[in-house]
């Protein structure tokens, strides 16, 4: 089947810990995007990638860092600088930049 | 940067009804998308339509660019079409999506 996998599903961890959400998809797609959803909101950008190893930020990529060094996979690390990490996080795809993206399942991340 | 608006905020509908969920956006774009948020987050692909009119079953979105907005269009509404519905659109500029807030409805039987 394709499509994008996230995991974990939930994710709990303590301030001050770093995490990192996987990422992948076996769609073949150039491009990759990950965003954040508070509640009774939209999603956010945090970051972007084009292409392999490129990626660019996104508008509220203080306190994360990502990576890009296979096509099928773009993993998020949260940072301890990142204030309030609690959200629900998604990743997406498209064939290329700037045309339809798919999304993946989503990860929940509760940070106490 | 632009701004995407969605009405209504919430919807409650008796399965059967139809309803129309509106979505306007401040400057010109170049893709727009609709999506389903099912109760578990999941994100599905409604429809793709930067201009134009699609129709996908019960749904159809039609989209006027040159006047800013975009309709999607539920028909005969199921209990299965509860969730949130999310307009996201791409400027001329633009990096990735910039979504709105949302329509939650609510089909009860």
């Amino acid at each position: 089947d394709g499509g994008i996998t996230q995991s974990p599903k939930y994710l709990f961890r303590k301030e001050g810990q770093n995490v990192t959400l996987s990422c992948e998809q076996n769609l073949n797609h150039d491009a990759m995007y990950w965003y954040r959803q508070d509640p009774g909101q939209g999603l956010r950008l945090i970051y972007y990638s084009q292409i392999v190893n490129d990626f660019q930020k996104g508008d509220i990529a203080e306190g994360y860092s990502v990576s890009r060094e296979k096509k099928e996979s773009f993993p998020l690390t949260v940072t301890s600088a990142q204030k309030n990490p609690t959200a629900f996080y998604l990743c997406a795809s498209s064939i290329a930049y700037r045309v339809e993206q798919y999304f993946g399942p989503g990860t929940r991340l509760t940070v106490t | 940067g632009i701004q995407v608006e969605q009405s209504p905020p919430d919807l409650i509908l008796q399965e059967g009804a139809n309803s129309t969920l509106r979505c306007n956006f401040s400057d010109s774009v170049n893709n727009l998308q609709w999506f389903h948020q099912n109760p578990w987050g999941q994100l599905i692909n409604l429809f793709y339509i930067p201009s134009g009119t699609k129709q996908n079953g019960r749904l159809s979105a039609t989209t006027v660019a040159t006047e800013r907005y975009s309709l999607l269009y539920i028909s005969s509404s199921q209990t299965t079409d509860s969730g949130v519905y999310f307009c996201a659109v791409e400027d001329k500029a633009g990096t990735a999506l910039i979504f709105g807030k949302g329509t939650t409805l609510s089909v009860s039987s």
